[in-house]
């Protein structure tokens, strides 16, 4: 009954490919988003969506391609992967103020 | 840089010590939040405080806040070693939870 998960967990991959992280809430939220945790724990917006549609695009590269196919679900495809690409991604849900986080994806760019 | 930052990065005590973990921001908010992180794992909502709420409490937890010195603080009394985790704080300046801006974090442990 986890409310906000998302898969992978654990991300190995080479520069240059291509990579999707799926995230899935079912507390019945209508907006999610994307975080971005670096090296150093700093944890940074990248995008939010409210019924699917995007209301926050934080100057993420256009690699970054994030889609809601409905407002329980959004993935996230990075193109072209880069070695700077290497963080946490936390999905995220809510409702009100307060945020309802997934588990994370470590992403490790090689 | 980040609209938070919280003071001290680290901390380390012996159980059933308080801890008090400081965050400072620049501009005006509508809200205040704090959450937890566990070692490899995702935040979770502690508390919220509004920016007319001067303090708030939730269990072992009690936040403060000083908008005139833009400012907060969170209180754990009697810490457990289950309460070793980051500590963020958040800023929402427009309400919603739309766009909340985290500082950097305070790594508490706690030592049996």
């Amino acid at each position: 009954d986890t409310a906000v998960s998302q898969t992978p967990k654990y991300l190995v991959t080479q520069m240059g490919n291509d990579k999707s992280i799926k995230c899935e809430q079912n507390l019945g939220h209508d907006t999610m988003y994307w975080y971005k945790q670096d090296s150093k724990k700093f944890l940074k917006i990248m995008f939010s969506y409210n019924n699917k549609e995007l209301i926050i695009n934080e100057t993420v590269p256009n690699r970054f391609s994030p889609k809601s196919p409905d407002k329980a679900h959004l993935n996230l495809h990075i193109n072209s992967l880069e070695l700077g690409d290497s963080a946490v991604y936390f999905c995220a849900s809510s409702v009100t103020e307060k945020l309802f986080f997934g588990s994370g994806t470590q992403l490790s760019v090689l | 840089s980040q609209q938070g930052e919280e003071d001290p990065q680290a901390l380390s005590i012996q159980e059933g010590e308080n801890a008090t973990m400081n965050c400072s921001y620049k501009t005006s908010i509508n809200n205040l939040q704090w959450y937890r992180q566990n070692s490899g794992r995702g935040l979770v909502h502690l508390i919220l405080i509004r920016s007319n709420e001067r303090e708030k409490h939730s269990g072992r937890l009690r936040v403060t806040l000083d908008t005139s010195k833009k400012s907060s603080s969170l209180l754990i009394t009697a810490s457990r070693a289950a309460d070793t985790a980051s500590y963020f704080c958040a800023t929402d300046l427009t309400g919603g939870g739309n766009k909340l801006t985290f500082g950097t974090g305070t790594q508490l442990k706690v030592e049996l």
